[in-house]
């Protein structure tokens, strides 16, 4: 079984101050990790994903994650807030076992960026 | 390429009335999904399909039924809607080449308001 947790479901920054994002998982196997960013009234659309490559990964709009297996953790960082990162964020694990592919998907967190 | 669409972008239904979601995709995906997102929830899957003509429950099934007559279009229905069901619900497809590591791609979704 596998699940993953959000830790802060609203989190504020300052315009050009760094961007963290927490997320951890539970998985019986080794899991592949994802981030998804949702606009206001739009779809989910991938920043990036682990796909047991480098632990550091590198995403859209200079969003990165890093994969700690020792804390089974995969969070989400952008050194300096931009306005336009005011969106939700979700991040997702799949254990990826045959064709049973399915994600499951954090509560999310909101991020507002403040001017 | 329009992507993930879908129709109708925003219902209102009674208790009792039944409808029915459309998803297209004109990627050529095998595998598709519908989700629905409550608020601090995130995510969860509905059903999902691998393949034309096939279907697989998923975490909330219950009160919906689906349906892939062709590879493109995936369809949820509501047979008799309750305010329960009041949520945004989300289509996405992918590929599965590589099954686990495939980024799903994202309708705009549609809010349904069950009174």
């Amino acid at each position: 079984a596998q699940s993953v947790t959000q830790l802060g479901s609203h989190v504020s920054v300052s315009e050009g101050a760094l961007v963290l994002l927490r997320c951890n998982y539970s998985s019986s196997v080794p899991p592949y990790l994802f981030w998804y960013v949702q606009y206001p009234n739009q779809g989910l659309q991938l920043l990036l994903k682990y796909t047991s490559a480098a632990t550091l990964v590198k995403g859209i709009n200079g969003f990165e994650a890093e994969f700690k297996k020792s804390e089974t953790s995969f969070h989400l960082t952008k050194p300096s807030a931009h306005m336009s990162d005011a969106a939700e964020y979700f991040c997702a694990v799949s254990e990826g076992r045959g064709n049973d592919y399915k994600l499951s998907f954090g509560a999310g967190t909101t991020v507002t960026v403040r001017a | 390429n329009a992507g993930v669409t879908q129709t109708p972008k925003f219902r209102v239904l009674k208790t009792g009335q039944s409808m029915t979601l459309l998803c297209a995709q004109d990627m050529n995906h095998e595998y598709m999904y519908w989700y629905r997102q409550d608020p601090g929830m995130g995510l969860r899957l509905i059903h999902y399909s691998v393949g034309e003509g096939t279907t697989a429950k998923g975490e909330v099934p219950d009160g919906y039924n689906v349906s892939r007559l062709k590879k493109q279009n995936f369809l949820l229905g509501l047979e008799s809607a309750a305010p329960s069901q009041t949520s945004v619900y989300f289509c996405a497809s992918s590929s599965p080449e590589t099954v686990s590591q495939e980024t799903q791609y994202f309708g705009p979704g549609t809010r349904l308001l069950v009174l």
